[in-house]
């Protein structure tokens, strides 16, 4: 089955600092990757669209100066939280889409920002 | 409005007994798709089934079936026989579109509902 790794699992950082966080598809090729941000018990909200190999797609309110996305190849897109704030800690999950309508998630990552 | 309405914050389930966990949607494109999470503890999303708009029977998918009323836009899932290990939060999603191209296969999520399965 389609497997899909973030990397890191969880991050401690401190306040101004930027976080990096990678997401990969690894026995398939994923053209279009998602990111998602999920608050304690509540809901994954879509943060952008990472296409391969174009600029990335953000979701209404998401600023993209802040959440930096690098679709560059065919398995990996990478978000980097810049200047991370104690407001920016969060759970981020991303998705690569499958060949038909599958949508395949990663572990997560926790992002804490002291 | 919301996109996807899960009325069902905590649901409370016997073992070895069925649950049915609520999910309508609200969409005016003929074409879309709903999908079951799970997602355990550890946080990862684990996907369990998916019914297209088009799909002319309810999907199953071994002790998960989804009951597709199109009618009244609700796709609730079923679980039969739960297990201890059911015990999770479960999230409906819609897809809106035929998802072929770029940003298609957007999910819209609902609030979710938390499983407990009890001895």
């Amino acid at each position: 089955g389609a497997v899909v790794s973030q990397h890191p699992s969880r991050v401690i950082c401190k306040s101004g600092t930027s976080v990096k966080i990678e997401c990969r598809s690894l026995d398939f090729q994923a053209t279009t990757m998602f990111w998602y941000r999920q608050f304690p018990k509540q809901s994954l909200m879509l943060m952008a669209t990472s296409n391969e190999g174009s600029k990335a797609t953000y979701e209404q309110g998401v600023e993209k100066d802040k959440f930096l996305i690098n679709h560059a190849s065919l398995t990996l897109s990478t978000l980097t939280v810049t200047s991370a704030h104690p407001e920016d800690s969060s759970f981020y999950i991303c998705s690569a889409r499958g060949a038909k309508y599958e949508q395949f998630f990663g572990p997560g990552t926790r992002l804490t920002v002291l | 409005a919301q996109k996807i309405t899960q009325t069902q914050p905590g649901m409370f389930v016997q073992e070895k007994e069925a649950v049915t966990l609520d999910c309508t949607y609200d969409t005016s494109d003929p074409s879309y798709g709903l999908f079951w999470y799970k997602q355990p503890s550890s946080g990862e999303m684990i996907f369990l089934i998916y019914q297209g708009s088009y799909d002319q029977q309810n999907a199953t998918e071994g002790r998960y079936s989804l009951n597709f009323q199109k009618a009244r836009k609700s796709a609730n899932l079923v679980i039969s026989a739960s297990q201890l290990g059911d015990s999770a939060m479960y999230f409906c999603a819609m897809r809106e579109g035929r998802g072929l191209t770029g940003g298609g296969n957007k999910l819209t999520f609902g609030t979710g509902t938390q499983l407990k399965v009890e001895l």
